[in-house]
């Protein structure tokens, strides 16, 4: 079936510094990918929408400076959380739709550690 | 816009006891609707999805929904449970056109007793 795969799984950084979280479509290609994000106990919360060679689109209330999206190939998107203080840490999922059978697939989620 | 609610945060049942997870949606808009298991540290698996046709949706490991559009439900059940169902529970939306977002609700987490 289709897979995504999301790396790192898990990551610790200092403020300040910035992180790049990675998605990869394995045996299909995803023109759109969607980057959410979950704190303990809590929902998926939609930060944007990634398509293949354009702007993402953010949600409201989500920072475009300082979470950085690009989906530059059919097959990879990227999320770069830019000098990234401890209220960034959170789980991060990414996700992309498939056509045909319509449906949803994600990745398996980065946790992300700011210290 | 659609919003999804869970009506429930915690279920906690006993093992072999039948559960229903309960969802309601809001939509202008026909919709597509999903549950998704999620177990700790990890992303979501898809149980089963409502696309169109039967209203009745059976899903992997047992689990079966029902689409109500007049109640606009989809509550989600299972006739008897095991320790292994431990795990937060997602309902969500979409609309119905490609490239829509998925919308969640806020998950209910189901535990399972022996």
């Amino acid at each position: 079936g289709a897979v995504v795969s999301q790396h790192p799984s898990r990551v610790i950084c200092k403020s300040g510094t910035s992180v790049k979280i990675e998605c990869r479509s394995l045996d299909f290609q995803a023109t759109t990918m969607f980057w959410y994000r979950q704190f303990p106990k809590q929902s998926l919360m939609l930060m944007a929408t990634s398509n293949e060679g354009s702007k993402a689109t953010y949600e409201q209330g989500v920072e475009k400076d300082k979470f950085l999206i690009n989906h530059a190939s059919l097959t990879l998107s990227t999320l770069t959380v830019t000098s990234a203080h401890p209220e960034d840490s959170s789980f991060y999922i990414c996700s992309a739709i498939l056509t045909g059978a319509y449906g949803y697939t994600f990745g398996s989620g980065t946790r992300l550690t700011v210290v | 816009a659609q919003s999804v609610t869970q009506l429930d945060s915690q279920v906690p049942v006993f093992e072999e006891a039948p559960v229903e997870l309960r969802c309601n949606y809001s939509s202008s808009v026909s919709v597509y609707l999903f549950w998704y298991v999620q177990y700790p540290n990890q992303g979501l698996q898809l149980l089963l999805k409502y696309l169109s046709g039967s209203t009745l949706v059976k899903g992997i490991n047992g689990f079966e929904a029902e689409f109500n559009k007049s109640q606009t439900s989809f509550h989600l059940r299972k006739p008897s449970v095991h320790i292994s169902d431990t795990a937060e529970y997602f309902c969500a939306v979409s609309s119905g056109n490609q490239g829509g977002k998925l919308i969640f609700g806020q998950g209910t987490e189901l535990s399972v007793k022996p």
